[in-house]
């Protein structure tokens, strides 16, 4: 099983930068991934991490350290825009016919405020 | 980036009814489909795995006859909520992944809401 964890809320200026924390536990890591959902919207892919390091991707960047089972997500220049829930996913190798799945965290709520 | 669609975008249903929920990968084969619930500012819960041309996994806690999926072709799977109650009602998403898609990534419908009155 998995224990995903972030905040619950946060809330920054425009035009800021916002770090989202996630740590996980897990008995076979194989990946971690960010996605960005908008209120009553799907979740929509930002970021994907299977080694240790930063990707950057735009104003998006995502951090990870197998060894401390901690990722980070990093907004900056925030916009409007960027309010929404971030969703730290783990995959898990897993047996059988289910292959790897995903296992999500509770998400994180980023308010931006002018 | 990859696209799924999903069908229908919402329904409204009478309790009792039968409901179901098509999702398509459109430009990529999906040897794998994942069925998630979410529940107003909860965060996705995994209800189902399925393969291509295999029984699906359920997650613990789901009831199989309850909730049908079908996975009869690489671009198509389906999810049928049987006798649906009120309880029910939630917002379900599909997610694929599949041949030709960097890092194995899942990529998601737009999800279907499911109102059962």
């Amino acid at each position: 099983g998995q224990n995903i964890d972030q905040p619950t809320e946060m809330t920054a200026t425009e035009g800021a930068i916002v770090q989202i924390n996630c740590t996980y536990q897990t008995s076979g890591f194989n990946g971690l991934f960010w996605y960005q959902q908008h209120a009553g919207e799907a979740p929509t892919f930002l970021s994907y991490n299977v080694l240790d390091g930063l990707e950057e991707k735009g104003r998006f960047s995502s951090f990870l350290s197998r060894s401390k089972g901690y990722s980070y997500l990093l907004l900056k220049e925030l916009q409007m825009k960027d309010s929404a829930s971030y969703l730290c996913a783990v995959r898990e190798v897993s047996r059988g016919a289910a292959g790897n799945k995903l296992t999500f965290g509770g998400g994180t709520r980023v308010l931006v405020k002018p | 980036g990859a696209v799924v669609s999903q069908h229908p975008s919402w329904v409204i249903c009478k309790s009792g009814t039968s409901v179901k929920i098509e999702c398509r990968s459109l430009d990529f084969q999906a040897t794998t489909m994942f069925w998630y619930r979410q529940f107003p500012k909860q965060s996705l819960m995994l209800m189902a795995t399925s393969n291509e041309g295999s029984k699906a996994t359920y997650e613990q806690g789901v009831e199989k006859d309850k909730f049908l999926i079908n996975h009869a072709s690489l671009t198509l799977s389906t999810l049928t909520v049987t006798s649906a109650h009120p309880e029910d009602s939630s917002f379900y998403i599909c997610s694929a992944r599949g041949q030709g898609v960097p890092g194995e990534t899942q990529y998601f419908g737009p999800g279907t809401r499911l109102l059962v009155l």
